[in-house]
């Protein structure tokens, strides 16, 4: 069955740098494009990044261009998000998720890494 | 970019009713839309894509309809499992964008 298990979150400084990781299973992950989607506490879904299944094709939302990088190694089957200027709004909850082979939904989520930026 | 707008943004209902939910795209998207239910707590999950594709496993009672601008969900005959958030999600293009949400509660 397909897992996806995030790991990396936790509270840092604003200005400061974290590294989400997620590890992917019971699916052939480099077959797949995989997306970060974040929600804030109390708040509704923000996409934030895709990246394709060979890690050539990759969009970011507006709020994050420039600050995080997404990328992947399919032969550890792990997608990755280096968040660095981390502001308070990006404070959020942090999901892996795996965007469906016949439209660009999201047909399985992770369970979330928390993220907080405070000082 | 594309804005999604969904209304209402919360709304009580009594068991065995009908409800609809409506999302609007601020340009054309075709088909592009699906649905995603987030129960309290939970993760959310993909219930319709295309507009109006039941994804598998998710109850009949739950309908999608529209293209272009309007779309609708609609739950017939609400029940108390499905008190959650609805979000709709454009998918057409980058950037992918959810509707801010709407909170359906059993009245």
């Amino acid at each position: 069955q397909v897992q996806l298990v995030e790991s990396g979150g936790g509270l840092v400084k604003p200005g400061g740098s974290l590294r989400l990781s997620c590890a992917a299973s019971g699916f052939t992950f480099s077959d797949y494009y995989m997306s970060w989607i974040r929600q804030a506490p109390g708040k509704g879904l923000e996409w934030v990044s895709y990246i394709s299944g060979s890690g050539y094709n990759i969009y970011y939302a507006d709020s994050v261009k420039g600050r995080f990088t997404i990328s992947r190694d399919n032969a550890k089957n792990s997608l990755y998000l280096q968040m660095n200027s981390l502001r308070a709004e990006d404070t959020a909850v942090y999901y892996c998720a795996r965007e469906s082979s016949t439209s660009r939904t999201i047909d399985y989520w992770g369970q979330g890494t928390l993220v907080t930026v405070s000082s | 970019d594309i804005q999604m707008t969904q209304s209402p943004s919360s709304l009580s209902a009594s068991v065995g009713d009908r409800v609809t939910i409506t999302c609007r795209a601020s340009q054309g998207i075709s088909n592009h839309l699906a649905w995603y239910q987030q129960k309290p707590g939970k993760v959310p999950k993909l219930l319709i894509y295309a507009a109006s594709t039941l994804q598998s496993g998710v109850p009949s009672r739950f309908d999608g309809g529209g293209s272009g601008t309007d779309f609708t969900l609609t739950i017939n005959s609400l029940q108390p499992e499905d008190v959650a958030t609805y979000y709709c999600q454009k998918y057409n293009s980058a950037p992918w964008t959810f509707g801010q949400g709407t909170k359906v509660e059993i009245k």
